[in-house]
């Protein structure tokens, strides 16, 4: 299947400070991104949907302006955890969608990326 | 509101046997449904779905029913395996939502020898 990466896998960082996530597709090209967290013991949440060009969709509860998309390209889509706090701490998963094929199944999931907040 | 649950966190099954992990969900506009594999600290990957049109689907050791009255699927892995071990989460899918997911809660499946 396709591969999808995330850069950090892991990071550690202050409270107060700001975190970049990048998360790729490595081999085709993805229309839609989504990013999800996932806390202990729990299902994965959709944070929102990221369209290549266009303003990122938030679900319900999620701050825009903490949780700054960019999907500037079509492989290429950052979420920056802005003046992150413990209660981020959590499992960040991106999934990059291709246009061929049923949903779901043509939706990849990247590795994810650890974060903690001192 | 939780709208894909899975009511077993845990599941232990000996090799061999069969494994079955299920699912309901309520709300009534989903009709595509799929179930990912999820090994600790790595992303879900793909495993099975089925439509709302379907009521099984057929994929090697795994097979997904849809009970579309009671709300209610299910994965049966046969035989089970010890790769077999990890977290399986199904999802569900409206549509016309271009693949935006809503999954369960996740259930571990533990394969003993």
């Amino acid at each position: 299947g396709a591969v999808v990466s995330q850069h950090p896998s892991w990071v550690i960082c202050k409270s107060g400070t700001s975190v970049k996530i990048e998360c790729r597709s490595l081999d085709f090209q993805a229309t839609t991104m989504f990013w999800y967290r996932q806390f202990p013991k729990q299902s994965l949440m959709l944070m929102a949907t990221s369209n290549e060009g266009s303003k990122a969709t938030y679900e319900q509860g999620v701050e825009k302006d903490k949780f700054l998309i960019n999907h500037a390209s079509l492989t290429l889509s950052t979420l920056t955890v802005t003046s992150a706090h413990p209660e981020d701490s959590s499992f960040y998963i991106c999934s990059a969608h291709s246009r061929s094929g049923r949903a779901g199944e043509t939706q990849y999931f990247g590795p994810g990326t650890r974060l903690l907040v001192l | 509101d939780q709208q894909v649950k899975q009511n077993s966190p845990s599941l232990s099954v000996q090799e061999g046997r069969i494994s079955i992990l299920n699912c309901d969900y309520t709300n009534s506009m989903f009709d595509y449904f799929l179930w990912y594999k999820k090994y600790p600290a790595e992303g879900p990957t793909f495993l099975i779905s089925i439509s709302s049109i379907k009521d099984k689907n057929e994929d090697g050791r795994f097979t997904v029913f849809l009970n579309k009255s009671a709300k209610h699927l299910s994965l049966h892995i046969v035989p089970s395996q010890p790769g077999d071990s990890a977290v399986y989460f199904c999802a569900a899918t409206p549509t016309g939502t271009a693949s935006k997911l809503t999954f369960g809660t996740g259930t571990r499946l533990q394969v003993t020898l």
